[in-house]
């Protein structure tokens, strides 16, 4: 299995355009966690999916993030309009049955 | 989920053992101890998790007191590769939510 894969590995955008980030989970894992890092903040859980629902959005900042699970092997997360703070990097994480997580390699995004 | 306390830094000799402690005092007769790591621009990894007993796989160790306030993540023979993050993390088995402090930055050094 190639484990989990997000793309792009680095996105640099502009203040106030759209960013999509993307995840493809390992295949038969039924939960899939979004988490951002930075320097000041640590690891942060921003939201999470079971069975393609959303099932906790508390850690999402505000109502510029979006994200969604159209079917079992796909999740994207959209910031719009994006802002200088909403620079660092975003990992997916997928797990089976809540247990041990496996981690994507991370996308490194920097809003300018 | 139940609070831990780590250590901000440790440093180790290569090829000696690295003994990583972590405190979680109010942690409930039903959480787990989760070892995770994250080497420099990775996604975390998981490492070893156990309830009660001490636990052995192929990256480690993992030692939990009787009371169960305190556990102490064992690497045998550290290797620079080891050089990372650790986070020492309390939870339900299989419940959903998986909280990251700020862990421990161990430094293995020739």
């Amino acid at each position: 299995d190639a484990g989990v894969i997000q793309s792009p590995r680095h996105e640099v955008t502009e203040m106030g355009q759209e960013v999509t980030l993307r995840c493809k989970p390992i295949s038969g894992h039924d939960y899939l966690f979004w988490y951002r890092q930075t320097m000041m903040r640590g690891l942060e859980l921003l939201i999470y999916f079971n069975n393609n629902v959303p099932i906790d959005d508390s850690g999402m900042p505000e109502d510029r993030f979006s994200a969604k699970m159209p079917n079992a092997s796909f999740s994207t997360l959209k910031i719009q309009p994006s802002e200088p703070r909403d620079s660092a990097v975003y990992f997916c994480a997928s797990s089976l049955s809540g247990d041990g997580y496996t981690f994507g390699s991370g996308t490194r995004l920097t809003v300018v | 989920d139940a609070k831990t306390t780590q250590p901000p830094s440790m440093d180790c000799a290569e090829g000696r053992a690295a003994n990583l402690p972590c405190n979680h005092s109010t942690i409930s007769g039903n959480e787990y101890v989760y070892w995770y790591r994250q080497i420099h621009s990775q996604g975390p990894q998981y490492i070893i998790h156990g309830l009660k007993n001490n636990e052995t796989n192929e990256m480690a160790s993992l030692i939990i007191t009787e009371d169960r306030k305190s556990s102490t993540l064992i690497l045998p023979h550290a290797t620079l590769r080891d050089t990372a993050v650790y986070y020492c993390i309390v939870r339900v088995a299989d419940k959903d939510k998986l909280v990251f402090g700020t862990g421990t930055i161990l430094r293995v050094k020739s």
